[in-house]
């Protein structure tokens, strides 16, 4: 069974940057894929972050970059501030209209 | 603004049905594509369901779980989108959210879900 996988939990200090990644366990990551990514605060509906890749969605800070590095989709967010403390969750496009989805990381800004 | 508001969830017993619905504005709801996901406790985010916009056929598609049991459909003249659940199971546990999207440009807006328990 494929699985994407992402880090659990990363930290990051205040103006500092980090990077999240997705992997998939059947093969590389690649624009193909048409990776995009999700922000999840504590309470809120998800809110689309980017997507193809390095798109962002309309409203988002050029604080967050998608990007595909090495085999493996990418977000990173620079600057980072408190209110980037949430969960980021990315999603790969499997085949005809399937989304898979990482299991989440969550982001801790201290 | 965008704005999707699902409701329709409860508490149910293995086998019964359940019609979710999810009420949209702040767009022009007949041009999109729109998508069910869920997510199960302590699981990750999961696809369910697709409907194109009627000028692309307003085709849908299922994940393999709901195949046969779950039936998607819109409603343009509404602005509702809804999720028919048939046969539910216990796994069918989950918060079901709605949102816009689901081709290539992945899920624009979502709503805040409604919760669905079969036990």
């Amino acid at each position: 069974q494929t699985v994407v996988t992402q880090e659990p939990s990363l930290s990051v200090s205040p103006g500092g940057t980090v990077t999240l990644t997705c992997a998939l366990s059947s093969d590389s990551v690649s624009a193909t894929y048409y990776p995009s990514w999700y922000q999840r605060a504590p309470g809120q509906a998800p809110r689309r972050l980017i997507y193809r890749t390095n798109i962002r969605a309309s409203g988002v800070t050029d604080r967050f970059t998608g990007s595909i590095l090495g085999d493996k989709a990418a977000l990173t967010i620079t600057g980072a501030q408190e209110d980037d403390e949430s969960d980021y969750y990315c999603a790969l496009h499997m085949g005809p209209d399937l989304w898979l989805f990482g299991g989440g990381t969550k982001l801790t800004v201290l | 603004d965008v704005q999707l508001v699902e409701s329709g969830g409860g508490f149910l017993k293995p086998a019964e049905s359940l019609r979710l619905s999810c009420a949209a504005s702040g767009f022009t709801f007949s041009n999109v594509w729109l998508t069910w996901v869920r997510q199960a406790p302590g699981k990750r985010l999961e696809w369910v369901a697709r409907i194109k916009n009627k000028a692309e056929g307003g085709t849908t598609n299922y994940a393999a779980p709901v195949k046969g049991r779950f039936i998607v459909s819109r409603d343009d003249s509404k602005n509702m989108l809804y999720l028919e659940m048939n046969s539910l199971r216990s796994e069918d546990t989950a918060v079901y959210y709605c949102a816009t999207g689901g081709g290539y440009d992945a899920l624009a807006a979502w709503g805040q879900g409604t919760m669905v328990t079969v036990s």
